[in-house]
């Protein structure tokens, strides 16, 4: 089945201890990006990856950081949580290397920062 | 820079009855056009996207949307809804120049009343 794999789904952490989010996809998508929802705000995209060793920064990136070493994972990672950072991620991926076909979503990450 | 408006930030109609979501979007020339729903605890799931050619555009679960470049809007429909659709609806834009820009208005929450 295609799918894009998040782990955790719930995490509640404390400020600044670091943390890592993984993201796997099984469809050898190119483009991978994570996005943070928050309410009134929509999603918003934090980093992208066009492609293996390919990252850039989306719209929110500070205080992010994310690496792409295989294809299929894109995990993303928090140097030293702070509670603003609390909130709902996802994942996405998608065909061809190009954000503007159809998107595939994880089902989110909960997380808590105290 | 491109911009998705969804004025409507909670919406509850009856089962059964039709339903209009609303999307303005902004941007300088044709944009990729997507609607997502996000239901409880869910990711986001592509319900249908325009690219170019026939401005009606049908998508899964029976709804569909109509690109009117005249008033850059696009919005999302259906004529008869189902308890099933209760959910948050999330219009996006995709820029034709940038193979990494997926901008996501803020959403709607629709409810379905018994």
């Amino acid at each position: 089945e295609a799918q894009v794999t998040q782990n955790p789904r719930y995490l509640i952490t404390v400020t600044g201890k670091k943390l890592t989010v993984t993201c796997s996809q099984n469809m050898n998508h190119e483009y991978m990006s994570w996005y943070r929802q928050d309410p009134g705000l929509g999603l918003r995209q934090i980093y992208y990856s066009m492609n293996v060793e390919v990252t850039d920064k989306g719209d929110v990136p500070e205080g992010y950081k994310v690496s792409r070493k295989e294809k299929r994972n894109f995990p993303l990672i928090l140097e030293s949580p702070s509670p603003n950072q609390t909130s709902l991620y996802f994942c996405a991926s998608s065909l061809g290397g190009r954000m503007n076909t159809e998107a595939f979503f994880g089902q989110g990450t909960r997380l808590t920062v105290v | 820079a491109q911009s998705v408006t969804q004025p409507d930030i909670h919406i509850t109609v009856s089962e059964g009855a039709s339903l209009e979501l609303r999307c303005n979007y902004s941007y300088g020339a044709t944009p990729y056009l997507f609607w997502y729903v996000q239901s409880p605890g869910q990711g986001l799931q592509l319900l249908l996207k325009y690219f170019s050619g026939d401005t009606l555009v049908q998508g899964i679960k029976g709804f569909e949307a109509e690109f009117k470049r005249s008033q850059s809007s696009f919005n999302l429909r259906k004529p008869s809804v189902h308890w099933s659709d209760a959910a948050e609806y999330f219009c996006a834009v995709g820029a034709r120049s940038s193979a990494s820009k997926i901008i996501f208005g803020s959403g709607t929450r629709l409810s379905i009343r018994p």
